[in-house]
């Protein structure tokens, strides 16, 4: 199972883009990379899923160069209530959560 | 979309009881449910893989006796947490995945249940 490596936490304010990195160097062939968001005492929250070049839906952007072995997440203009935590993950089948990344937003 | 009722979301018990935590999906058929395991300020542990009609696929260092999975139908999975301690005080998650259009698992999460033994 291809392990991440995300920023522990990250800080911005409101209205700005937020672009969160993840770094999968080990990633396999059928790995898809997936997004989830978490807030305090709730289960994540599906945000996002790229294999490869780029992905976009209501909320987010999904980056992904063309080695695939690092993912950016781009969060529009960001609001209060985007403050959470943001998990990469890499995987088809077996989902392993790393540590995530803590993102406070600012008035 | 897929929904995940996980139930009770907080639970509070004696040292040496046991707990039973729920897990449902109410709008698909899950032959196969994750259940993590989430300490304050840190990330989810998977700790097994439940299958329909099957054994549990428990995680490296998941004591089987100790947290009981049983999946008896293709909607409902269920965590038993026998004779709790306070080390297994902890927020238990489950999930549920579904292939997105891609083909590749897309994980929904029930809300969680948080258990404090006394």
């Amino acid at each position: 199972l291809a392990k991440t490596t995300q920023p522990i936490s990250m800080d911005s304010y409101e209205g700005q883009e937020v672009n969160i990195t993840c770094s999968h160097n080990n990633i396999a062939t059928n790995d898809y990379i997936t997004w989830y968001q978490q807030f305090p005492s709730q289960g994540p929250r599906f945000i996002i899923q790229g294999y490869k070049t780029k992905v976009t839906n209501e909320v987010a952007s999904l980056f992904i160069p063309a080695d695939r072995k690092s993912s950016t997440l781009s969060l529009p203009r960001v609001s209060l209530s985007d403050t959470a935590v943001y998990y990469c993950l890499v995987g088809f089948d077996k989902l392993i959560f790393g540590t995530g990344t803590r993102l406070q937003v600012f008035p | 979309g897929a929904v995940v009722s996980q139930h009770p979301s907080r639970v509070i018990c004696k040292s040496g009881t046991s707990v039973k935590i729920e897990c449902r999906s109410l709008d698909f058929q899950a032959t196969t449910m994750f259940w993590y395991r989430q300490f304050p300020k840190k990330s989810l542990m998977l700790m097994a893989t439940s299958n329909e009609g099957s054994k549990a696929t428990y995680e490296q260092g998941v004591e089987k006796d100790k947290f009981l999975i049983n999946h008896a139908s293709l909607t409902l999975s269920t965590l038993t947490v026998t004779s709790a301690h306070p080390e297994d005080s902890s927020f238990y998650i489950c999930s549920a995945p579904d292939r997105g259009a891609s083909g590749a698992n897309v994980l929904t999460f029930g809300a969680g249940s948080r258990l404090t033994v006394l």
